[in-house]
């Protein structure tokens, strides 16, 4: 079974600013994904970013970038120059490669970011 | 490129009736997944379905169900409707990548139920 938690109920980070949003994650799965949402009040899920148990490198897409720490367990979203727009639900996922988890994401209990002017 | 379409993205219904959820996938994508959201429960899996055929299940009742057509297009059905399944359901269609692993996942925005 796999677990995901995140342990900042909500967040708060000045416009401009860089902000961590943490996320460990607990798996028997050599091979695994890891992901980050975003959800608006709009309810749409968003995708933002993805790494594999298997990739040495960190993945970055644009202005979001996950510090992944396979030993730690832990795969932790930094959001460079924060905008007012960067405010809404983030969630971190998490699905182990085939086997009998086809489709199944598991998830987090999400974050709440606030980005003030 | 359409993305992934969820209609309708509102509904009320009474306890007791029935509800069909439709969802179209991303042309291409053949994997539709169905997840619940409650502020309570948080977001929680249903069920997966590939070229018609479910390939797993979430831990949820009998009276949530669902299927895929050849094209891809899902339904999920949820009859003697509860107070309880009031929620926001969202689907997910994704492409599975030479490994088998699924590059990733996209979810429509949604229909949000509620069980008056």
């Amino acid at each position: 079974a796999q677990k995901i938690t995140q342990t900042q109920p909500g967040m708060f980070v000045q416009e401009k600013e860089a902000v961590t949003l943490d996320c460990t994650y607990d798996t028997s799965d050599q091979s695994y994904g890891l992901f980050w949402y975003k959800q608006p009040s709009s309810g749409e899920m968003i995708f933002l970013i993805y790494q594999g148990s298997y990739d040495e490198q960190n993945a970055t897409e644009g202005r979001y970038s996950l510090n992944f720490q396979k030993a730690r367990k832990s795969a932790n979203l930094v959001i460079s120059a924060s905008q007012l727009g960067d405010s809404a639900m983030y969630f971190c996922a998490m699905t182990p490669a085939g086997g009998t988890s086809y489709g199944k994401l598991t998830f987090g209990q999400g974050t709440i970011l606030t980005v003030h002017p | 490129k359409a993305g992934v379409t969820q209609t309708p993205r509102y509904l009320i219904k009474t306890r007791g009736q029935q509800v069909t959820l439709s969802c179209s996938p991303i042309s291409g994508h053949r994997s539709v997944s169905w997840y619940q959201q409650t502020p309570g429960q948080g977001l929680q899996f249903l069920f997966e379905y590939f070229s018609e055929t479910q390939r797993n299940k979430g831990n949820f009742p009998g009276r949530f169900s669902g299927r895929q057509f050849s094209n891809s297009r899902s339904e999920m059905n949820v009859s003697t409707l509860e107070l309880g399944d009031s929620a926001l359901y969202l689907c997910a269609s994704s492409l599975k990548g030479p490994g088998g692993f699924p590059y990733g996942y996209t979810f429509g925005s949604g229909t949000r139920l509620t069980v008056v």
